[in-house]
């Protein structure tokens, strides 16, 4: 079965420069979710997009942005990268009729140098 | 509680013995308890939703209970074999959206 799809999956930036990671949810799911794991912490939510629209925001940086296009995958930007910024971030999505029930990509490693 | 915990952080299990570990959460403003089975360099696996105090769900030798008054909810592995070692992750969500909290997740080590 098709899962959510992250890209890159490892990506090295220096402090200030920016990233774009990608994320593709799973077909007909209509929510998308990115988390922020650093080292040692547990999964931080940071900003959900519904049907193109953010539905909620969690810690996110001002720094960062993010979007969700019209096939519904989603980008999420992160500029004048901090070293503090290094993490696994994941994409998650959730389908119309079970919201609840969530389905997370393989995390897409940031680090920052 | 105003953060999800779990604990043990980590235990090891002999083949074929049985565990189980525990998740806390607020039990103010509960909507859902979410389990999830993490392998490194995997994405997590949704194992259990659960909704209803006194929900029992059960997947193959896996099996979760929920306690939405007191705020806990226990995950049991029955017969534990080699496959099943990963980190197991709680989170607790208020509303229908999805957005999680997650606890630090209780790694289990299972060995021949």
């Amino acid at each position: 079965a098709a899962g959510v799809i992250q890209s890159p999956r490892h990506l090295i930036k220096e402090k200030r420069e920016t990233a774009t990671l990608k994320c593709y949810p799973i077909p007909r799911h209509d929510t998308v979710y990115w988390y922020q794991q650093g080292p040692g912490q547990d999964p931080q939510f940071l900003i959900s997009f519904y049907e193109k629209m953010q539905s909620d925001k969690g810690s996110i940086p001002d720094r960062f942005s993010a979007q969700q296009f019209s096939d519904y995958h989603s980008e999420l930007n992160m500029s004048s990268l901090e070293l503090g910024d290094s993490a696994l971030y994941f994409c998650a999505s959730s389908p119309r009729n079970e919201r609840n029930t969530i389905y997370f990509g393989e995390g897409s490693w940031l680090t920052v140098v | 509680i105003l953060n999800v915990e779990q604990s043990p952080q980590s235990l090891h299990v002999q083949e074929g013995d049985s565990t189980n570990f525990t998740c806390s959460f607020p039990s103010s403003n509960f909507y859902a308890l979410h389990w999830y089975r993490w392998e490194t360099a995997k994405s997590p696996e949704a194992l259990f939703v659960m909704t209803l105090n006194g929900d029992e769900k059960k997947k193959g030798r896996i099996s979760a209970t929920l306690n939405t008054k007191e705020g806990y909810s226990y995950l049991y592995i029955k017969g534990s074999q080699p496959e099943d070692s990963a980190t197991y992750l709680c989170a607790f969500s208020t509303d229908s959206w999805g957005k999680l909290q997650f606890g630090a997740g209780t790694q289990v080590v299972v060995t021949p």
